[in-house]
């Protein structure tokens, strides 16, 4: 079993929509949660950290639910320049980081 | 604004070549990775190092190897290149142990075998 499962995707979503993305890990002990968002051709970058609590950046919300080991990415009013592959990443300790394989997002005009 | 810095965008080699990548970090991580990526296969662990002279093989080392002399840099090396290792190579780096503490990325190099 892979240690992070993300939504296989594509998403083709209309400008303006909501689009939520999940990802569960299969190790309780994972310590830290990110999604990163990582353009054709270029390499990761951090979107945003997932704290137990939630937390939102502006039109971006991300969950965590460690009793049932998912993490969540929300997107509001979706932008063409949201177009990417996002993905989920657990931090177990340290130096140990695992990947979901991505979710790609595209959104139509 | 920190910075890990691969020292090649693109690179075309011919089978059998021995192949050195190199990253570099500016912010004082202890923690250093190579990774490569494939359509469909996400991301895999090649090799990391949790300090200088150390390493620890990840999930694909067959066929590589590193070297971590000093702490700001890591190098990825290749010792006979072949056409499966055709692949986006990123390298990244963390701070040591702190639970929270992310994953800085290069900005990647697309390694053509041929």
């Amino acid at each position: 079993r892979k240690e992070v499962e993300q939504d296989p995707g594509p998403f083709n979503v209309p400008e303006g929509a909501t689009v939520a993305f999940n990802c569960t890990y299969s190790n309780s002990a994972s310590q830290s949660f990110f999604w990163y968002r990582q353009d054709c051709r270029k390499e990761p970058k951090l979107l945003m950290s997932v704290y137990s609590s939630g937390n939102e950046d502006g039109r971006f919300t991300a969950q965590l639910n460690r009793a049932s080991q998912y993490i969540s990415l929300l997107i509001r009013d979706s932008k063409l320049s949201d177009s990417a592959t996002y993905l989920c990443v657990v931090n177990m300790a340290g130096n140990q980081f695992y990947f979901g394989t991505g979710t790609s997002l595209t959104v139509i005009p | 604004d920190v910075k890990v810095t691969q020292s090649s965008r693109y690179l075309v080699k011919r089978t059998g070549e021995k192949v050195f990548l190199e990253c570099v970090q500016d912010m004082d991580h202890e923690n250093m990775f190579w990774y490569r990526q494939d359509p469909g296969l996400g991301l895999r662990l090649i090799y990391f190092s949790y300090d200088v002279k150390m390493k620890e093989k990840g999930d694909i080392p067959e066929g590589y190897s590193v070297s971590r002399e000093k702490k700001e840099r890591f190098s990825l090396i290749l010792e006979s290149a072949s056409t499966n290792q055709t692949s986006m190579y990123l390298c990244a780096s963390s701070p040591r142990g702190r639970a929270g503490e992310k994953l800085f990325f290069g900005s990647g190099t697309q390694l053509s075998v041929l």
